[in-house]
């Protein structure tokens, strides 16, 4: 099935612990990208990857960091976490960066305690 | 900078009722227009998009440039149709940096 798949689904870390959320797509498309949604702001992008190796900053990068070293896989790292990175995550990706429909990952929920 | 603005945090309407889900855009290039759907426990997923001029589920959308605005119609209300509408712009050419708006609940009355 062709799909965006992200893990975990759901995180509870603390202040200052490292982690990644992983996405991946088997679809052999070239754009992916990464959201934030939180209440009252809507979807805020954070990154966003062209193609393999290409990756440039949305709206919100600060605090985030990604790599796009495979073209199906586009990691999310929060190096060191804070609490105001609470928020629900969304992955997507696209066949390419020309006006084509974004297929959305199922979300992650991370709570920074 | 590109920004989308919906003015509704929610839109209540009976079922049968004609729907407008509001968007205004600032951005000052052409910009590429769509709109995004997200059912209750599902994922986002495109509802329709200007360039393809589709009417997906009854829903249409014309892009405005004068008023630069891209609303979201549909003639008559379903209740399936409850859900969370976000409208999003990028540049013309790509998705690149994509914006999206705060979102607009429907929820549609029985």
């Amino acid at each position: 099935e062709a799909q965006v798949t992200q893990n975990p689904r759901y995180l509870i870390t603390v202040t200052g612990k490292k982690l990644t959320v992983t996405c991946s797509q088997n679809m052999n498309h070239e754009y992916m990208s990464w959201y934030r949604q939180d209440p009252g702001l809507g979807l805020r992008q954070i990154y966003y990857s062209m193609n393999v190796e290409v990756t440039d900053k949305g709206d919100v990068p600060e605090g985030y960091k990604v790599s796009r070293k495979e073209k199906r896989n586009f990691p999310l790292i929060l190096e060191s976490p804070s609490p105001n990175q609470t928020s629900l995550y969304f992955c997507a990706s696209a066949l390419s960066a020309g006006n084509n429909e974004q297929f959305f990952g199922p979300g992650t929920r991370l709570t920074v305690l | 900078a590109q920004r989308v603005t919906q003015p509704e945090k929610l839109l209540s309407v009976f079922k049968g009722a004609p729907v407008e889900l509001k968007c205004n855009y600032s951005y000052s290039g052409s910009p590429e227009l769509f709109w995004y759907v997200q059912y209750s426990r599902q994922r986002l997923q495109l509802l329709l998009r200007h360039i393809s001029r589709e009417s997906i589920k009854g829903f249409t959308a014309d892009l405005n440039k004068g008023e630069t605005s891209f609303h979201l119609k549909k003639p008559f209300a379903q209740e399936e149709d409850s859900a969370m509408y976000y409208c999003a712009l990028s540049p013309t050419g790509g998705y690149q940096k994509v914006t999206f708006g705060t979102g607009t609940k429907l929820q549609v009355i029985p």
